[in-house]
């Protein structure tokens, strides 16, 4: 069982902050990198997924970075809204298995108004 | 809309009881998974399947069977479900391994007195 670990457990920012968090993997036999949005009550929905050291990623207000060599991804929001408020997962793809992503337990996110 | 849809939302089961869960996928998507999501646990990989006809034990795969005898359609079964299997179950399914994100299904909360 690989080990994915994702830090803060949760945040509450203010409307207009922003704010990052972190996903640690594995530094090893890297594969792919998946972030997803999970609001309450809803299915979770892939934001990025990220291959090669390096990267980064946009998606509106939303970006990542990936650092393969050190074993980290980071997700930052710029100017959060009280619509981001979700939790955000990543997932770890390891090469040389079975290349199944293993899920962080993912960082709880409430921007209140 | 084009996705993946579990069926059904919601089931409450007595000890003993068995049911198959029922994923649809109509994205032509190779790969499909069960997950359960438990409080603090994040999502664990019950079974997974690379395609038609194959099938293929996670991380937590003790009294689910499951089955993919159709490419759109993945079941999971509890033979004698028990209440450790409370949980909420997610199905997704992707179309290549770990280089595109999953979409998953909306869940079904299966209570188990």
């Amino acid at each position: 069982i690989l080990n994915v670990e994702q830090s803060p457990q949760s945040l509450h920012v203010q409307e207009g902050d922003s704010t990052n968090f972190t996903c640690s993997f594995p530094s090893s036999n890297f594969y792919a990198l998946h972030w997803y949005r999970w609001e309450t009550a809803k299915s979770p929905e892939a934001l990025f997924v990220m291959t090669l050291n390096g990267d980064e990623k946009k998606k509106g207000r939303i970006s990542a970075t990936l650092n393969t060599k050190e074993g980290y991804s980071y997700l930052y929001i710029k100017g959060s809204q009280p619509e981001d408020s979700a939790t955000y997962l990543c997932a770890f793809c390891a090469s040389g298995g079975s290349y199944i992503p293993t899920f962080g337990r993912g960082t709880s996110l409430i921007v209140h108004p | 809309n084009a996705g993946v849809t579990q069926t059904p939302k919601f089931r409450v089961l007595k000890t003993g009881q068995s049911m198959t869960l029922l994923c649809a996928q109509d994205m032509n998507h190779e790969y499909m998974y069960w997950y359960r999501q438990d409080p603090g646990m994040g999502l664990r990989l019950i079974h997974y399947s690379v395609g038609e006809g194959t099938t293929a034990k996670g991380e937590v795969p003790d009294g689910y069977n499951v089955s993919r005898l159709k490419k759109q359609n993945f079941l999971l079964g509890l033979e004698s479900a028990a209440p450790s299997q409370t949980s909420v179950y997610f199905c997704a399914s992707s179309y290549r391994r770990g280089l595109r994100g999953y979409t998953f299904g909306s869940g079904t909360r299966l209570t188990v007195v």
